[in-house]
């Protein structure tokens, strides 16, 4: 079965700086990788997938994330941020393993970035 | 295109009572799940559905009951409602291969 670890439960950083969001995964077989964005008493919101081929991927509002097949990482990356980046963000992964794994996402268990001015 | 539509927003249920929550999506998706959100453990998976007529378990179904009779409906039934089922439930769809649509969410406390 697979598992997706954030390292960090809590991230304050202040306006404008970088930050990095650390998400490792366990698996057996190849996957596919999210992070998904929650504001406050809202759903999830998918921010950026790696399906397959480039392994750096981006979001349109700036965030980018790196799959690492060999430290199984998939970690979120944004070089500047804003306050209205201030919300709980999840890593997730479902396998590659055909039939009804498609169906299945395993999520990691957040992490609350908070930006201050 | 309303996405995925979750109700009811809020829900306060005593012990042992049962109730229904109702996703729907007008997508076309063939996938479909529910999740469970409690603080510190990220999202959970209850039950999915790979198409009409096919459910599985996901890694938290006791106490939950699905159904899948059309492609745009996915309900998730509580049998006898338990306080360790107080939680928000988040309904989601997808295409094959693809990234998972949320519902806004229902949250349900259970007393």
């Amino acid at each position: 079965a697979q598992s997706v670890t954030q390292l960090d439960s809590q991230v304050p950083v202040f306006e404008e700086a970088p930050v990095e969001l650390r998400c490792n995964y366990s698996s057996s077989v190849s996957v596919y990788l999210f992070w998904y964005v929650q504001y406050p008493n809202q759903g999830l919101q998918l921010l950026l997938k790696y399906l397959s081929g480039s392994t750096l991927v981006e979001s349109i509002n700036g965030f980018e994330a790196e799959f690492n097949k060999s430290q199984t990482s998939f970690h979120l990356r944004k070089p500047s941020v804003h306050i209205s980046d201030t919300a709980e963000y999840f890593c997730a992964v479902s396998v590659n393993a055909g039939g009804t794994s498609y169906g299945k996402l395993t999520f990691g268990q957040g992490t609350i970035l908070t930006v201050h001015p | 295109n309303a996405g995925v539509t979750q109700t009811p927003k809020f829900q306060v249920l005593k012990t042992g009572q049962s109730m229904t929550l109702q996703c729907a999506q007008d997508m076309n998706h063939e996938y479909m799940s529910w999740y469970r959100q409690d603080p510190g453990m990220g999202l959970r998976l209850i039950h999915y559905s790979v198409g009409a007529g096919i459910t599985d378990q996901g890694e938290v179904p006791n106490g939950y009951n699905v159904s899948r009779s059309t492609t745009e409906d996915f309900p998730l039934r509580l049998l006898s409602a338990a306080p360790s089922q107080t939680s928000v439930y988040f309904c989601a769809s997808s295409y094959h291969r693809g990234p998972k649509y949320f519902g806004p969410g229902t949250r349900l406390t259970v007393l």
